[in-house]
């Protein structure tokens, strides 16, 4: 079966340090991964996807993915941390099964960064 | 700008009472989604649709039900046999297959 998780409910980082989401992935085919990130009280804005290519996928606002296939992961990466980082960070995946244009989602992980 | 616009942000139901959730969208894009968003559970697919008069059910179609008549147009009416409403809605679209969902900014339903 496909699916998508996110191994950590939180994180927490300092401010200026380096940040890690991680996100892990079973699929049947090539995989399509996305990164999103959620503000309270908001819908999710598309941060990076990986479809094919580089392993090393820049996306909006210093973000970063390393997709790696043999350890089947694609974490979220920031050098330098920033306090507005803080919000709730989705990966996903495209579901195989069949033509049906749908994502399977992680369960989120919430990053604080603090100050 | 083109975007996806959710209306109303807040709404409240009674008992017994169906709403319906409105959602429009600019982008030209041919699939449209509605998710239930509840703390600690990720987003969880309600209904989908790719093409106009064509929808089908997610994972927790259950007490829901949608209509597809325009391509721009995609509302949800959360109907009185959902016995617990209370979650952030949010209505997504894309166009090729790949290619990211476009979100809105959600709709927050209650239980008076």
């Amino acid at each position: 079966a496909q699916s998508v998780a996110q191994p950590e409910d939180q994180v927490n980082v300092a401010e200026g340090n380096p940040l890690t989401v991680k996100c892990t992935y079973s699929v049947s085919g090539n995989p399509y991964l996305f990164w999103y990130v959620q503000y309270p009280n908001r819908g999710l804005q598309f941060l990076l996807k990986y479809i094919t290519g580089d392993n090393l996928v820049k996306g909006s606002y210093g973000f970063e993915a390393e997709f790696n296939k043999s350890q089947t992961s694609f974490h979220l990466k920031k050098p330098s941390a920033l306090v507005s980082d803080s919000a709730l960070y989705f990966c996903a995946v495209r579901d195989d099964a069949g033509n049906n244009r749908k994502l399977i989602w992680g369960l989120g992980t919430s990053l604080a960064v603090n100050p | 700008d083109g975007g996806i616009t959710q209306s109303p942000k807040y709404l409240f139901r009674k008992e017994g009472q169906n709403v319906t959730l409105s959602c429009e969208q600019n982008l030209n894009h041919d699939a449209m989604y509605w998710y239930r968003q509840d703390p600690g559970q990720g987003l969880r697919l309600i209904y989908y649709s790719q093409i106009v008069n064509d929808f089908q059910k997610g994972d927790i179609a259950e007490g829901y039900s949608v209509s597809r008549e325009k391509k721009e147009s995609f509302p949800l009416t959360v109907t009185s046999a959902q016995k617990n409403p209370t979650a952030f809605y949010l209505c997504a679209s894309t166009d090729l297959w790949g290619q990211p969902q476009h979100f809105g900014d959600g709709t927050r339903l209650s239980i008076l």
